[in-house]
């Protein structure tokens, strides 16, 4: 069965400094990955998503996230945090060609200090 | 495009009773995923329709139960509630294929008293 590690269950961050959060997957193949983020008292919204080709994905919010086969991972970033960033971000991974349903991960919970 | 919007925000029921959560999709989504968000277990996917049927379900017992209508609105039914069912239940739709991302309503924030 596949499965998505976030391996950062908190991570806490200056205002205007950069980030990198987290996410390795467990599967044969290519899956389709994404990243969703959480504010308080709200559902889940995308952030970005890779399917194939350029590894270096933009997304929303200033957010990128890079695609490493070798490594199996894709890791979120953003090259300054603003205070309103602080949220929950998950990570989310579906098998091409399978369930279509994602599998999340853990979920990692940003701080952001002024 | 109107969002996801789920009804009620807010619930509290007592062990024993059965509850019903709403959720009515984004226009043209025909797949609707229903998602349990627990502090200890994170996000659990509870089913999935697709054109007012279950295609795919996860884990949970049978007193977790949902529908689908015709206009892809959705239903989710927990019947013998428990204390260990609070939670937030989200409602998720899409357009049902493998690339699709999920489009998330806020939730009923479900407590069982």
């Amino acid at each position: 069965a596949q499965s998505v590690t976030q391996p950062d269950i908190h991570i806490t961050v200056s205002e205007g400094a950069s980030l990198e959060l987290r996410c390795n997957y467990s599967y044969g193949a290519t899956p389709y990955l994404f990243w969703y983020v959480q504010s308080p008292g709200q559902g889940l919204q995308l952030l970005l998503k890779y399917f194939s080709g350029d590894t270096l994905v933009q997304g929303i919010k200033g957010f990128e996230a890079e695609f490493k086969r070798s490594q199996s991972s894709f890791n979120l970033r953003k090259p300054s945090v603003h205070w309103s960033d602080a949220a929950e971000y998950f990570c989310a991974v579906v098998k091409s060609g399978g369930s279509y349903i994602p599998t999340f991960g853990r979920g990692t919970s940003l701080i952001v200090h002024p | 495009k109107a969002g996801v919007t789920q009804t009620p925000r807010y619930l509290i029921k007592t062990r024993g009773q059965q509850v019903t959560l709403s959720c009515s999709p984004i226009s043209g989504h025909r797949s609707v995923s229903w998602y349990q968000q627990t502090p200890g277990q994170g996000l659990q996917f509870l089913f999935e329709y697709f054109s007012e049927t279950q295609r795919n379900k996860g884990n949970f017992p049978g007193r977790f139960s949902g529908r689908q209508f015709s206009n892809s609105r959705s239903e989710m039914n927990v019947s013998t509630l428990e204390l260990g069912d609070s939670a937030l239940y989200l409602c998720a739709s899409s357009l049902g294929e493998s690339r699709s991302p999920l489009h998330f309503g806020n939730g009923t924030r479900l407590t069982v008293t």
